[in-house]
């Protein structure tokens, strides 16, 4: 059981590239969440996706696009990277029960130069 | 909209000493409530989660929380720090939204000095 598979590990990017974080698990979660983690300042969600086809914007969207197409997939979007968006992202999903704790994934390391 | 401080971004102790992090939530809704650890380089892992029932929640590694709805508090505590336990510690509240969101505090830096 892979559990969350995120890819790549790390990446510089140069100012106005774009580029997809890949986020895969393969145990049938609904609910999946991007978040990005900068240091003293917590987790902080970008966007989350509830099932195939169903995604919202979380505290700080901007600069992200997501889609899920499937139940296993759920890419983030960078586009026209900026220098705000160097950061440590993980992505992370759990069923869709209340009680039960987020899986997550190993995280991107993102530097923007 | 929900809400988690954590009280104290860095907290050193010394080993064998009291650990005690501090978190307050705030939720519109019954919330259920967790404690995660994150090790260098690494994702998150759960500690302890509250949900319904006894207030007392034990988890790994020795530590423990007890939810007090009274004072929206749900603070981590484990009686003899280990160095192993120098980690950051995030708590986290699934609550508004349909308990579809995830919102996590800042985070608390434990250091255990020898």
């Amino acid at each position: 059981n892979a559990g969350v598979t995120q890819t790549p590990k790390f990446r510089i990017l140069k100012i106005g590239q774009s580029m997809t974080l890949q986020c895969a698990q393969d145990m049938n979660h609904n609910y999946m969440y991007w978040y990005r983690q900068d240091p003293g300042m917590g987790l902080k969600l970008i966007y989350y996706s509830v099932g195939a086809g169903i995604t919202d914007k979380g505290e700080v969207p901007n600069g992200y696009n997501v889609s899920r197409s499937t139940t296993e997939d759920f890419p983030l979007r960078l586009e026209l990277a900026a220098p705000s968006q160097t950061s440590v992202y993980f992505c992370a999903s759990r069923s869709g029960t209340p009680n039960e704790k987020l899986f997550f994934g190993s995280g991107t390391q993102l530097s923007v130069l | 909209a929900q809400s988690v401080t954590q009280l104290g971004s860095h907290v050193s102790v010394s080993e064998g000493a009291l650990v005690l992090l501090r978190c307050n939530y705030s939720s519109s809704v019954p919330p259920y409530l967790f404690w995660y650890v994150q090790y260098p380089n690494q994702g998150l892992q759960l500690l302890l989660k509250y949900t319904t029932g006894a207030t007392l929640v034990k988890g790994i590694n020795g530590f423990e929380a007890e939810f007090k709805k009274s004072e929206t508090s749900f603070h981590l505590t484990k009686p003899s720090a280990h160095m192993s336990d120098a980690a950051e510690y995030f708590c986290s509240l699934i609550g508004e939204g349909g308990y579809q969101k995830v919102t996590f505090g800042i985070g608390t830096k434990l250091q255990v000095i020898p």
